[in-house]
């Protein structure tokens, strides 16, 4: 059964510091999503990395995804509040379905 | 707006009522997708079609729950006789299956949280 793992699941942070969320899974899979979710809120796309060794960035988050480790990680750059979220991987085995991590609560302070 | 779309947006019912929730797919995707949130933690699969096929259900989708996408477009997800522990966030996604790996995002709505009393 595929597994995904997150660490840490709660992150409190300064504005301006840097930081790096890990994803781990148990499985073969070639593709790994990262979502954003706001309280109450739905699922934001936030980078689809489709290869081995792939890096994407947008803005002050950074993605790679390395699936010979099995691991992903979202790095977080000069943090700001606007960055405070719940960020979720999620990989899908090489099948049609997602499964999510337990999600990183990100809390971003002044 | 042409992303998915999701009614009712919020739902309260008494335990042992049915409920039905529906979602609108972005218009050229044919592949359609149910999540199930609870509080704290993160979505997971309930089940999925390709066009008016239902294709794989999850463990967690229980003879009360059943989804339906009679016409290939929107879909609906019903339960019968409600319980507290199906108190969640019901989530729908899209994409169009093509073959081709930049094709293989799901697009989420935006939820319908459902509370049983």
């Amino acid at each position: 059964e595929l597994k995904v793992e997150q660490n840490p699941l709660f992150l409190s942070m300064q504005e301006g510091k840097n930081y790096t969320i890990y994803c781990n899974y148990s499985t073969t899979s070639d593709r790994l999503y990262w979502y954003r979710q706001d309280p109450g809120k739905s699922l934001e796309s936030l980078f689809v990395l489709l290869s081995n060794g792939a890096v994407k960035q947008e803005g002050r988050l950074m993605a790679s995804l390395d699936t010979k480790a099995r691991l992903s990680t979202l790095h977080i750059t000069a943090a700001v509040h606007d960055l405070s979220a719940t960020y979720f991987c999620a990989v899908d085995g090489n099948t049609d379905k997602l499964i999510f991590g337990t999600g990183t609560r990100l809390q971003v302070f002044p | 707006d042409t992303g998915v779309s999701q009614d009712p947006r919020h739902k309260i019912t008494k335990r042992g009522q049915n409920v039905t929730f529906r979602c609108d797919p972005i218009s050229e995707h044919n592949r359609l997708y149910w999540y199930r949130q609870t509080l704290g933690q993160g979505p997971e699969f309930l089940t999925y079609f390709q066009n008016e096929a239902q294709l794989e259900k999850s463990r967690l989708l229980s003879d009360r729950f059943s989804a339906e996408r009679p016409k290939g477009s929107f879909s609906t997800l019903e339960i019968q006789r409600t319980e507290q522990g199906d108190s969640a966030m019901y989530l729908c996604a899209s994409r169009r299956a093509s073959g081709r790996a930049g094709d293989n995002e799901q697009f989420f709505g935006p939820g319908t949280r459902l509370t049983v009393l």
